[in-house]
């Protein structure tokens, strides 16, 4: 079964922290996501990549960045996290080609 | 701004019933429609997958619909059951991508007994 983790699933932060929130995936996929999900907004694409070092901007990258070292983990960071940043993250990882991606459980993560 | 428009928001269908979930896209460049469940505390899962030159894709009791002339498509789930009661997300991935995807705004689906 491919697996995709993430590292926490509940983070409380305060407004101007860093804040890193790590995927792992077990299934040797090339490429890597990071969501945002929140009512009403379905699910938002932050940054993707397609190999290690790789990184594109998705729909909504400001206030984010990613880091991806090693092919199995993919990494989002908020440099100065605020509070409209408050949401459910999702990662998630497919093979090149493939329309499915497979996702983490999400992080929820608040910012006060 | 959102290139899949998706309908309705919620919606609440009796066991045994058929739900219907509708979305719309504008944009020409994809090549595949997936369709995405999500059980509460779950990451979204590949539910059903059609492309765009098939008009019809049925797996079980869930099948999806294509227009292409009309760019628009929708899941229908026959004989609903209340183990069905998830959220689903319409999707469309980007044609020559690396498999980026575009989803719909989610649609909250609740059979009753």
């Amino acid at each position: 079964d491919v697996k995709v983790t993430q590292s926490s699933r509940y983070l409380v932060k305060r407004t101007g922290e860093k804040v890193f929130l790590e995927c792992v995936q077990d299934m040797d996929h090339e490429n890597m996501f990071w969501y945002r999900q929140d009512p009403g907004l379905g699910l938002r694409l932050i940054y993707f990549s397609y190999d290690v070092k790789m990184k594109e901007k998705g729909d909504i990258p400001e206030g984010y960045s990613v880091s991806r070292e090693k092919k199995e983990r993919f990494s989002l960071i908020l440099e100065s996290a605020s509070t409209n940043q408050t949401s459910m993250y999702l990662c998630a990882s497919t093979h090149g080609g493939s329309y499915e991606q497979y996702f983490g459980p999400g992080t929820r993560l608040t910012v006060t | 701004q959102q290139q899949v428009k998706q309908s309705p928001q919620s919606l609440i269908v009796q066991k045994g019933g058929i739900s219907i979930i509708n979305c719309a896209y504008e944009n020409t460049a994809f090549d595949y429609f997936p369709w995405y469940q999500q059980f509460p505390g779950k990451g979204p899962a590949l539910l059903i997958a059609i492309r765009p030159d098939v008009s019809e894709k049925k797996e079980g009791r869930f099948t999806i619909s294509f227009n292409k002339s009309a760019k628009q498509f929708s899941l229908h789930i026959m004989d609903s059951q209340p183990g069905d009661s998830a959220t689903y997300f319409c999707a469309a991935r980007y044609t020559g991508t690396a498999s980026k995807l575009t989803f719909g705004t989610g649609t909250r689906l609740q059979v009753t007994l």
